[in-house]
């Protein structure tokens, strides 16, 4: 398997531009989770979905910031309007479902500058 | 609060010698600990897990991991570092009723020649 696939790997954006990051989970996972990593807060969880449905989106900073996943294969997160403090490296992970004893697998991250 | 803490921003040694990079951890119940690496530009790697069982848990690249109830801690270990060990290790804990991980801050580990 691929493990988990991002892209764009790096991406960089004027403030006030929309940002859309994508994720291939690994197949048969029936979990997705999008984290955020920056030197100041360190690795944050920003929402998971089991099933493809929303589980938990409190880690959401904002309203600029919506995710999706259409089907099982595929997931964005989306940033509108962006700015600067947006600027981080995301990551995508999957696992086979949401109990507590399954790891998680991440992607190699996409790295956002909002200038 | 539940959560998961590194004391270590940094810990040096040298190749050939034993390494310890020290998780501690708050929880109420079962723990369910994990240990995870990231090197330069690249994803987290998951290295080991403690579910259940014996305390001792081997993963991967030679490393282990201890569970201390009594102590709440759950270091990782390996007894003869490589400089391919240079890397960002981040422990991380589930508790039940939340699905996600809550990862420590990270300690880095650096291993001289």
């Amino acid at each position: 398997d691929a493990g988990v696939i991002q892209s764009p790997r790096h991406e960089v954006t004027e403030m006030g531009q929309e940002v859309t990051l994508r994720c291939k989970p690994i197949s048969g996972h029936n979990s997705l989770f999008w984290y955020r990593q920056t030197m100041m807060r360190g690795l944050e969880l920003l929402i998971y979905f089991n099933n493809n449905v929303p589980i938990d989106d409190s880690g959401m900073p904002e309203d600029r910031f919506s995710a999706k996943m259409p089907n099982a294969s595929f997931s964005t997160l989306k940033i509108q309007p962006s700015e600067p403090r947006d600027s981080a490296v995301y990551f995508c992970a999957s696992s086979l479902g949401v109990q507590e004893t399954y790891e998680q697998y991440f992607g190699p991250g996409t790295r956002l500058t909002v200038t | 609060a539940q959560s998961v803490a590194q004391p270590e921003d940094q810990v040096n040694v040298a190749e050939g010698n034993p390494l310890t990079v020290k998780c501690t951890y708050s929880v109420s119940g079962n723990p369910y600990l994990f240990w995870y690496v990231q090197y330069p530009n690249r994803g987290l790697q998951f290295l080991l897990k403690y579910i259940t069982g014996d305390n001792l848990v081997k993963g991967s690249y030679g490393f282990e991991a201890e569970f201390n109830k009594s102590q709440t801690s759950f270091h990782l270990k390996k007894p003869s570092a490589l400089v391919s060990d240079s890397a960002l290790y981040f422990c991380a804990v589930r508790y039940t009723g939340r699905r996600a991980l809550t990862f420590g801050s990270g300690t880095r580990l650096q291993v001289q020649p």
